[in-house]
């Protein structure tokens, strides 16, 4: 059976740190791959997504980036955290249209 | 942007009664929509998918409804239980293989 692992749980970071966000996905291959943030008490918003190794959409300009460097690996990434990068951060696979989504147990993600 | 929303972003139902959960959509393109199941500090889970060629699907205690007519969809659940206390996400598809757009959700209190 496919699973999702997302790490770490929770991360405090000070402000201008560096991050790096990990999820992976086993017992399948070549899945779509998603990035999430969710703020508190708020809807969903899409990061980034990614169809293939290297291929990467951004949906929203901002201070984060990510990259697939394996095809069951999703990295989300910033140089420099901002105070508004806090948030519940998502990833998510399916195996492409037409199927929804199951999504990590996230990453709670605190800049102070 | 997102294109789908709620009605109402809180409910309160008593143990025991129905609940509805009601979602409007503006992109008359959708072809699948996905109802979600968020508790405190996890992911989101799925619950019942639909695609945009039924107007009706039910699964175990939970019943979707679309109408494709004002582009609304809705979420039923049966003898609604304290378990059933979370937040409900609807989210549509476009055509093709675009990624999912969520609405910002409805939180669900039951009352004991």
């Amino acid at each position: 059976s496919q699973t999702i692992h997302q790490w770490p749980a929770t991360l405090v970071q000070p402000v201008g740190s560096p991050l790096s966000l990990e999820c992976t996905v086993e017992g399948t291959s070549n899945p779509n791959l998603y990035w999430y943030r969710q703020a508190a008490g708020r809807g969903l918003q899409l990061l980034f997504y990614s169809v293939g190794i290297g291929q990467i959409s951004s949906e929203v300009p901002q201070n984060l980036s990510a990259s697939r460097p394996q095809d069951r690996q999703f990295i989300l990434s910033s140089k420099k955290l901002l105070l508004s990068d806090s948030g519940f951060y998502l990833c998510a696979w399916n195996p492409g249209t037409p199927y929804g989504y199951t999504f990590g147990s996230g990453t709670r993600l605190t800049v102070v | 942007g997102e294109s789908v929303g709620l009605h109402l972003p809180t409910l309160s139902v008593q143990e025991g009664d129905n609940s509805i959960i009601n979602c409007a959509y503006s992109n008359s393109a959708s072809d699948y929509f996905i109802w979600y199941k968020q508790e405190s500090g996890k992911g989101p889970q799925f619950i019942i998918d639909i695609r945009s060629n039924m107007d009706k699907r039910q699964g175990q205690r939970v019943t979707v409804l679309l109408n494709k007519t004002v582009k609304h969809l809705s979420l039923q659940i049966a003898a609604t239980q304290p378990g059933d206390s979370a937040v409900y996400f609807c989210a549509e598809r476009g055509s093709g293989n675009t990624p999912l757009v969520f609405g910002k959700g409805t939180r669900l209190s039951v009352i004991a």
